[in-house]
């Protein structure tokens, strides 16, 4: 059974940090990978989706990389901001399932 | 709009009265799926569905139903509620073609039930 794993479970930073939350599975037969955005009381808001094949995506401050072999990804955000500041998901499909870390909740600091 | 809507967005209610959470996507998407979240256990697949009349088991299936009887609606169904399928409920839709691999999952704002 796939299991996805995300790590810090909780981070602060102060504004204009560069920062890296990471999400690791156990299975590397999947599909694609999508890191998603969670404001609280709100659903999930697609920020990124990486396929098996890539090594990476990028969004305006946000970059996802993937390695399949070693069942990690990251998100890198450049130069955090005040707005930035949720709970971040990532998320594996792997074969017709959808299986989802616990998330980490940054706090940006003005 | 591309949305996906559920409703209703909140519910209390009683241990053992039958309730049906409706989702319904305009996106023409073949897939369809339950998630619940709860409090560090992340958000954990209930069914899903990959075209009409097909519907299958996720992780947490038990306790509740679902039905897929036109491509656009995807309801979740709990027979007899009890307290601990209080939680926060999402619906999600993507397509489902061959070479879907690069189309992202669109998940409604979530419906929060509380079972008494």
């Amino acid at each position: 059974k796939q299991e996805v794993t995300q790590i810090p479970a909780a981070l602060s930073v102060p504004e204009g940090e560069n920062l890296v939350l990471n999400c690791s599975f156990t299975d590397s037969a999947i599909y694609n990978l999508q890191w998603f955005r969670q404001d609280p009381g709100k659903g999930l808001t697609s920020l990124l989706l990486i396929q098996s094949s890539q090594r990476e995506q990028t969004s305006g401050r946000l970059n996802a990389s993937l390695d399949k072999s070693s069942g990690r990804s990251t998100l890198y955000i450049a130069a955090s901001q005040p707005g930035d500041s949720a709970t971040y998901l990532c998320a594996v499909k792997h074969f017709n399932k959808f299986y989802f870390g616990s998330g980490t909740k940054l706090n940006v600091k003005p | 709009e591309a949305q996906v809507t559920q409703n209703p967005r909140y519910l209390i209610t009683v241990t053992g009265k039958k309730l049906t959470v409706t989702c319904s996507q305009n996106m023409n998407h073949e897939y369809m799926s339950w998630y619940r979240q709860d409090p560090g256990l992340g958000l954990r697949q209930i069914y899903y569905s990959m075209n009409v009349e097909v519907t299958d088991k996720g992780d947490v299936p038990e306790g509740y139903k679902v039905s897929r009887k036109e491509k656009r609606n995807f309801p979740l169904i709990l027979e007899s509620p009890s307290p601990n399928q209080t939680s926060l409920y999402f619906c999600a839709s993507s397509p489902f073609q061959v070479d879907s691999s690069n189309q992202p999952q669109h998940f409604g704002d979530g419906t929060r039930l509380s079972i008494l």
